[in-house]
């Protein structure tokens, strides 16, 4: 079974540090991985994705991710992070590509708070 | 615009009282999805559908029941069997790519 472990619930740093969330995961095959990001009482919205090549994916507001298959990891990073990152984000993983829409698997999420 | 929507904003159940949570596309995305949110444990997934007339149980079924007689549309009905239903109820869409979301259904019980 597929699985995504968020270890960190909660993170503070302060505005302008750099940032990293964490995120394991467990998939039998290729895995095809997210970070979202949600404000309270709304939707999720798709931070950046990975598929297959480059292991370095950039996504939107700044954000990074390194997919690294020897540590089952996928983790976000941010070099400067703003008051208005402060949210919760999430770490998916699903079926790849192609015609296969299955199951998708999200971690608890983590929790940033922002320092001024 | 293309999107998601769901609907209800916010909804309130009573006791023994079955309720249905609107979730409509106009992405023309093959799969759709129902999550449950709780503060703390994150998105459990509830019930998915990869073509009309075709859906798989999740993780956290039970209380719970789903239609897909149109792609553009997938109710959740939460029934009285769902003893705990109080939670922020999102639905998504995708076809190869990452899940669309919509915006949320806020359900309490009175």
């Amino acid at each position: 079974a597929q699985s995504v472990t968020q270890p960190d619930i909660h993170i503070t740093v302060s505005e302008g540090a750099s940032l990293e969330l964490r995120c394991n995961y467990s998939y039998g095959a290729t895995p095809y991985l997210f970070w979202y990001v949600q404000s309270p009482g709304q939707g999720l919205q798709l931070l950046l994705k990975y598929f297959s090549g480059d292991t370095l994916v950039q996504g939107i507001k700044g954000f990074e991710a390194e997919f690294k298959r020897s540590q089952s990891s996928f983790n976000l990073r941010k070099p400067s992070v703003h008051w208005s990152d402060a949210a919760e984000y999430f770490c998916a993983v699903g079926a790849g590509g192609g015609t296969s829409y299955g199951k998708l698997t999200f971690g608890q999420g983590t929790i940033l708070t922002v320092h001024p | 615009d293309g999107g998601i929507t769901q609907s209800p904003k916010y909804l309130f159940r009573k006791e023994g009282q079955n309720v249905t949570l609107s979730c409509e596309q106009n992405l023309n995305h093959d799969a759709m999805y129902w999550y449950r949110q709780d503060p703390g444990q994150g998105l459990r997934l509830i019930y998915y559908s990869q073509i009309v007339n075709d859906f798989q149980k999740g993780d956290i079924a039970e209380g719970y029941s789903v239609s897909r007689e149109k792609k553009e549309s997938f109710p959740l009905t939460v029934t009285s069997a769902q003893k705990n239903p109080t939670a922020f109820y999102l639905c998504a869409s995708r076809t190869t790519g990452p899940p669309a979301f919509g915006s949320g259904t806020q359900l309490s019980v009175l």
